[in-house]
């Protein structure tokens, strides 16, 4: 079946330090892929996606390149701030249906 | 603004009750969802709607029901039937098309505690 396995967290980081979670998928087809943020009592934001393999997806200085033959989409930030605090969630949408797949998601935590 | 509003933010239910869920969105998009997210795994998807008058069962779907009269809003019952009801409920919603990059927009959830 479809699933997504995200890295478990949390992921405890000093400000400026360099950020990478790992989110591998299993699919079949083509499926789109996603990440998306949740902030502490909110709902999820989409923080970047990328639809075919090789694609890369880019917000707010994090990136994530579609690699297909590992399928993997890890999320990377080059120095990461203390506002980058919170839930990270790797999800996929498979070819043909609307329904987004989930990761269990990854707890990012950030000291000055 | 556009976007999806869920009401109330925090909501308390004694057991054996029916609850219902508020999720209204602005954005025109036709396709709706309910989620439900409990610590440490993820979000599990209870209900979805493609079209007006029209809904199918997610994964998680026993204990609850939902209603797509108009298109903008996609209430969620929890019914006294849904055994652990506490969690944390997502409404969202994305554009028509089965296919090609349509994103889900999720609105601010609401935390549902069972007394």
């Amino acid at each position: 079946g479809n699933s997504v396995t995200q890295m478990e967290g949390p992921v405890t980081l000093s400000e400026e330090a360099f950020l990478t979670i790992n989110c591998t998928y299993t699919a079949t087809g083509y499926p789109s892929l996603f990440w998306y943020v949740q902030y502490p009592g909110e709902g999820l934001q989409l923080l970047l996606k990328a639809t075919k393999a090789d694609d890369k997806g880019s917000n707010k200085g994090f990136e994530a390149t579609y690699r297909k033959e590992t399928t993997s989409f890890h999320l990377e930030k080059g120095s990461v701030q203390v506002s980058d605090s919170a839930v990270y969630f790797c999800a996929l949408r498979y070819t043909g249906f609307q329904k987004l797949v989930f990761g269990t998601g990854t707890r990012l935590l950030v000291s000055p | 603004d556009g976007g999806i509003t869920q009401s109330p933010k925090y909501l308390f239910r004694k057991e054996g009750q029916n609850v219902t869920l508020s999720c209204e969105q602005n954005l025109n998009h036709d396709a709706m969802y309910w989620y439900r997210q409990d610590p440490g795994q993820g979000l599990r998807l209870i209900y979805y709607s493609q079209i007006v008058n029209d809904f199918q069962k997610g994964d998680i779907a026993e204990g609850y029901s939902v209603s797509r009269e108009k298109k903008e809003s996609f209430p969620l019952t929890v019914t006294s039937a849904q055994k652990n009801p506490t969690a944390f409920y997502l409404c969202a919603s994305t554009a028509a098309g089965t296919g090609g990059t349509d994103t889900q927009y999720f609105g601010p959830g609401t935390r549902l505690t069972v007394l």
